[in-house]
């Protein structure tokens, strides 16, 4: 089985400062890991995956997350905060070793509100 | 090029009717998604198809059926609605390859209110 676990429901950050939003996974074999920002009243939009290779992603709109392999943690983080960065951030995993298995397992969501 | 494009966007059902909502994406991709969005529990995955002509449950499929008319539409079927399933539904669609990207595409989604 895979699952994603984001400890935090609410993180809040100044603007300027650096964020971090964590998630951890449980997978039995090897991850796809990915990260989904939402704003409101819309769809998931994609950041940034893990694939295979880099364990630091760079993704969209200054955004990057680190695999870290040992704990089982991909946190997502910025150096410097926007408050147009304030939304709810998904982490999802795939378990790519589970032949067959197309499904991501997405966390409950971290809401990130940056304050002016 | 539209993406994953979601109808309707809003809708409000008495318990015990029926409606479809309708997906469709235009990016050639293999494989479609419905979730539901409910508030502390994240994304939950009701039913996918990893390619035309399958379909297979998700995490919460109890209540729903789904078609996948061809490889570009994917629609959601509520027979008999509950108030449970007041929700926020949305369409995804990911394409298997080559190359495979794994990556999820969303709709809009659609605020269903069952009363």
């Amino acid at each position: 089985a895979q699952s994603v676990a984001q400890p935090e429901d609410q993180v809040n950050v100044a603007e300027g400062n650096p964020l971090t939003v964590k998630c951890t996974y449980s997978v039995s074999g090897n991850p796809y890991l990915f990260w989904y920002v939402q704003y409101p009243n819309r769809g998931l939009q994609f950041l940034l995956k893990y694939i295979t290779g880099d364990n630091l992603v760079k993704g969209s709109y200054g955004f990057e997350a680190e695999f870290n392999k040992s704990q089982t943690s991909f946190h997502l983080k910025k150096p410097s905060a926007l408050v147009s960065d304030s939304a709810l951030y998904f982490c999802a995993v795939r378990d790519i070793s589970n032949f067959g298995n197309e499904k991501l397992t997405f966390g409950t969501g971290t809401r990130l509100t940056i304050i002016p | 090029n539209a993406g994953v494009t979601q109808t309707p966007k809003f809708q409000v059902l008495k318990t015990g009717q029926s409606m479809t909502l309708q997906c469709a994406q235009d990016m050639n991709h293999n494989s479609m998604y419905w979730y539901r969005q409910d508030p502390g529990m994240g994304l939950r995955l009701i039913y996918y198809s990893a390619s035309e002509g399958t379909t297979d449950k998700g995490e919460v499929p109890n209540g729903y059926n789904v078609s996948r008319l061809n490889k570009r539409e994917f629609s959601l079927r509520l027979e008999s609605a509950a108030p449970s399933q007041t929700s926020v539904y949305f369409c995804a669609s990911s394409a298997l390859g080559p190359p495979r990207t794994d990556t999820q595409y969303f709709g809009p989604g659609t605020r269903l209110t069952v009363l």
